[in-house]
């Protein structure tokens, strides 16, 4: 069976440090990837999607950027990030794009 | 893109069943429709979907309208466990799925 993992759970960083959150699929090859983030009480939105290695669709501009540098790894990342960047990241896999996604158990990121 | 409307919110008594309505009138004739619930502080999970004809799982049962332009997800018996936010979303083919703000189910003992 699939399963979807993310780490770290919990993060605590101050304004202006880097990021690097990492995702990692088993059980599937070439899976969809995505990226989303929740902010508090809202809704999700999504950052990125990824079709295959190397190839990164941004869906909203901003200071955060996405790399798979393999076939089931996912990672976001930022080199500065800013107080409106806290929130919680989910990560996802799908067979296809549109098709049922499955989401990890997400990262709860604090900018202070 | 396919736009939908679910109330904000709904509420129901525990061992009751619960109707949750989505309007999807945009709706293509090859997009599926999906329901996934958030569980307090987790990741959506899948729920079930469908394309026309009624759908069931170990989860819920999925009735869609004979036009398409609706669909209602059904809990049979809610217990505490269902209370989420439940969101509806109609598959676009190939792009990704766009989670709206859905509704908060609230299920009270």
């Amino acid at each position: 069976s699939q399963t979807i993992h993310q780490w770290p759970a919990t993060l605590v960083q101050p304004v202006g440090s880097p990021l690097s959150l990492e995702c990692t699929v088993e059980g599937t090859s070439n899976p969809n990837l995505y990226w989303y983030r929740q902010a508090a009480g809202r809704g999700l939105q999504l950052l990125f999607y990824s079709v295959g290695i190397g190839q990164i669709s941004s869906e909203v501009p901003q200071n955060l950027s996405a790399s798979r540098p393999q076939d089931r790894q996912f990672i976001l990342s930022s080199k500065k990030l800013l107080l409106s960047d806290s929130g919680f990241y989910l990560c996802a896999w799908s067979e296809g794009v549109g098709e049922t996604q499955y989401f990890g158990p997400g990262t709860r990121l604090l900018v202070l | 893109d396919a736009k939908t409307t679910q109330p904000n919110s709904m509420e129901s008594n525990e061992e009751e069943p619960v109707h949750l309505p989505c309007n999807h009138s945009t709706i293509s004739g090859t997009d599926y429709i999906h329901w996934y619930r958030q569980l307090p502080s987790q990741g959506p999970e899948y729920v079930i979907h469908g394309l026309t004809s009624n759908v069931n799982n170990r989860m819920a049962s999925l009735a869609i309208a004979e036009d398409r332009k609706s669909s209602t997800l059904i809990l049979h018996r809610a217990t505490l466990r269902d209370a989420a936010v439940y969101y509806c979303i109609p598959g676009l083919g190939n792009t990704p799925l766009v989670f709206g703000k859905g509704t908060r189910l609230s299920v009270i003992a």
